[in-house]
């Protein structure tokens, strides 16, 4: 068990949608990342937020948004699902200091499937 | 820009050493990372190396990092089909702002 959680752990919906998926860290952690994993995209870094704040963006499409709540958790909302949004997505979290190992410890994946 | 890039697929027999590799780009990076994913399951690191380091054992893990060439691998002696997973690379760096950067992964299958 890494700490962090995810939920819902399965989502099934229909093209058009919209879902929110949840994220709380492990205790202590600042930053949180999403990423998607797909079998034909592999794993894609989405967003990381640090303390709050939108740290750094990776792939991620502009109908996905996120954000980092005062407590910390996150939560990853994705609109106007499309069939192509089907995938494993993860958050992971991290100590998030710069200049030392920044291990990820990561939750067991929310896995979404657009109908 | 920053990239981490590994070969998707590797196959051994099990008993045999396993050789996962990676290449990245960013000269600048302060930590290298090997993680593997289990089947239905999220990441877990397995082991990390200094950049400053040219090897690092744990057991039947081996890590060994050449800077000049920007290459890491993993080995994984006697390797066992509890080994089958995927295994990702990753680097941190501070280029562009303090980051992680992930390969996409090797699948390795182990036979009986």
């Amino acid at each position: 068990d890494s700490g962090v959680t995810q939920t819902p752990k399965h989502l099934i919906t229909a093209t058009g949608q919209r879902v929110t998926l949840r994220c709380s860290p492990r205790s202590g952690d600042l930053s949180v990342y999403w990423y998607q994993q797909s079998l034909d995209q592999g794993l894609q870094f989405l967003i990381q937020y640090y303390n709050g704040e939108e740290r750094a963006k990776g792939n991620i499409l502009e109908r996905f948004s996120a954000q980092q709540f005062p407590d910390l958790h996150s939560e990853l909302n994705l609109s106007s699902l499309e069939l192509g949004d089907s995938a494993l997505y993860f958050c992971a979290s991290s100590v998030g200091f710069a200049g030392g190992n920044n291990e990820q410890f990561f939750g067991p994946g929310t896995r979404l499937t657009v109908l | 820009g920053e990239d981490v890039e590994q070969s998707l697929f590797l196959s051994v027999r099990e008993g045999d050493s396993s050789v996962i590799n990676c290449t990245y780009t960013d000269s600048s990076s302060t930590y290298l990372y090997w993680y593997k994913q289990e089947p239905g399951a999220g990441l877990q690191l397995l082991t990390y190396i200094f950049s400053n380091m040219d090897m690092k054992q744990d057991q039947r893990l081996t890590v060994l990092l050449n800077k000049k060439d920007k290459h890491l691998s993993l080995r994984i002696a006697d390797t066992q089909t509890g080994d089958s997973a995927i295994y990702f690379c990753a680097e941190t760096t501070d280029t562009g702002g303090f980051k992680t950067i992930f390969g996409a992964g090797t699948r390795l299958f182990v036979k009986a």
